[in-house]
């Protein structure tokens, strides 16, 4: 068990560009989740999915993000047309959600992908 | 909605000190409620737990106890260490919730030799 990584850790990209942010959940944890964290804050959520079904999207999630699970392993977070407010730290989770799962509501996360606008 | 309150920091103490910061929320149903440490540079990792009423959590030193007729789950340390010098969250995350979790606003603790 090697945890979630998350790719890049960094990223400074110049207002309008496009980005693509990879995490790898924990391997047999069906629901994976994104969220961002700016400066001084808490983590908010953003999406989820479990397996390779998208169940939720937050009204945070504008029209410029997009995220994929394709088989149910790794996802991607894209944002388009970068604006300087994405600046932000953007965190993924994973999770095991199941039926008899010792703890299904609890959490684990990657180190994060720090994004800069300029 | 769903909310989680956090006292304000930073919060300074001398090691060995007794720390408390405390946690509220508002929430619907019967969540679980969690506290997560994040040091500089890093994601967060799950310091301890809690998934029901009078439960106490309790990881490294550190013990929180889920109150629902406060509403809270205040983290509690008898001696700090310079090392615990992060940030901590508290969050709460069930079934109404639709499994994602809510976090507090977080407070920094800065332990001074």
């Amino acid at each position: 068990d090697t945890g979630v990584s998350q790719d890049p850790r960094h990223k400074i990209t110049k207002r309008g560009q496009n980005v693509t942010f990879r995490c790898d959940p924990i391997s047999e944890h069906n629901r994976l989740y994104w969220y961002r964290q700016t400066l001084g804050q808490g983590p908010e959520f953003l999406t989820y999915f479990q397996n390779e079904a998208q169940l939720e999207k937050s009204r945070l999630l504008s029209d410029r993000f997009s995220a994929e699970r394709p088989k149910g392993s790794f996802s991607t977070l894209e944002i388009q047309r970068t604006e300087q407010g994405d600046s932000a730290m953007y965190l993924c989770a994973s999770s095991l959600f199941a039926r008899g799962a010792g703890s299904p509501y609890e959490q684990y996360f990657g180190p994060g992908t720090r994004l800069t606008v300029t | 909605g769903d909310s989680v309150t956090q006292m304000e920091g930073p919060v300074t103490l001398s090691e060995e000190a007794f720390l408390t910061i405390n946690c509220t929320y508002t929430a619907t149903g019967y969540p679980s409620l969690f506290w997560y440490v994040q040091y500089p540079g890093e994601g967060l990792q799950l310091l301890l737990k809690a998934t029901k009423a009078d439960d106490k959590g309790s990881n490294k030193g550190f013990e929180a106890t889920y109150r629902k007729e406060t509403t809270s789950f205040h983290l509690e340390k008898g001696s700090v260490q310079v090392s615990d010098s992060a940030v901590y969250f508290c969050a709460l995350s069930g079934y109404n919730q639709g499994g994602k979790l809510i976090f507090g606003q977080g407070t920094e603790l800065s332990v001074k030799p």
